[in-house]
């Protein structure tokens, strides 16, 4: 099963400010990468996929980039409502794999 | 509006099942994949069953094969998940998530909101 390890696993940034989540994969998934938003007591939220393709209703603070085996998820300018963890996931192959997760903190 | 709304879960002993229901509204039910994914506590997510529209392809995961049967019932609208001999590592929250419709990709779009299974003795 191909494994699906985020970096880093805690992202504390300022309101208004950059954050660059890192996802690896352990072998290639080409563009078959997708990024799920889960908020405190909430269900994720599909936010991107194909590796850059953002979902319907995110902004486009949220882009991502990459494909094989590194990909990254940027936020522009975090908003207080883009504090929350986000999992990266390989479409690749079967099994579907998630990452661990990051969660972006209030610093 | 799309629902996806899970019932079923609760408390069981090491060894014993439970049947998971998934309801859903708001879209043609029978046109799209369905999935359950889970998430033990304070942990991440992890894939556990897939459905194909008409029931022709289904795949679970190494963690539950041979333990859970993911069906259908698309004349209902609804999903379920039998699971059986469980096992304290399968405590979780688990979620019914659609396929997105996006073409050749599993993408899990919309989810429910989750019940949650505590296996504890």
């Amino acid at each position: 099963e191909i494994v699906m390890t985020q970096s880093p696993a805690t992202l504390s940034v300022s309101p208004g400010e950059r954050a660059t989540l890192s996802c690896r994969a352990s072998q290639s998934v080409s563009s078959n990468l997708a990024w799920y938003q889960q908020k405190p007591g909430q269900a994720p939220r599909l936010l991107m996929y194909g590796a850059f393709t953002r979902a319907t209703g995110f902004p486009a603070r949220f882009s991502g980039s990459g494909s094989g085996t590194e990909f990254t998820l940027t936020i522009s300018s975090l908003q207080s409502e883009d504090f929350a963890v986000y999992y990266c996931q390989q479409y690749n192959d079967w099994p579907w794999t998630f990452g661990q997760g990051t969660k972006v903190e209030i610093k | 509006e799309v629902q996806l709304v899970e019932s079923g879960g609760g408390l069981v002993k090491p060894g014993g099942s439970l049947r998971l229901s998934c309801a859903a509204s708001g879209f043609t039910f029978s046109s799209y994949d369905m999935n359950w994914v889970r998430q033990a506590p304070g942990k991440g997510l992890e894939w556990v069953a897939s459905i194909s529209r008409s029931s022709s392809y289904i795949y679970y995961a190494d963690s539950v094969k041979g333990r859970s049967t993911i069906s259908r019932d698309n004349g209902k609208n609804s999903l379920y998940l039998q699971m059986n001999s469980l096992r304290v590592e399968d405590t979780a929250v688990y979620y019914c998530a659609r396929d997105s419709g996006v073409v050749a990709a599993t993408l899990f779009d919309p989810w429910g909101q989750g019940t949650l299974v505590t296996v504890s003795s």
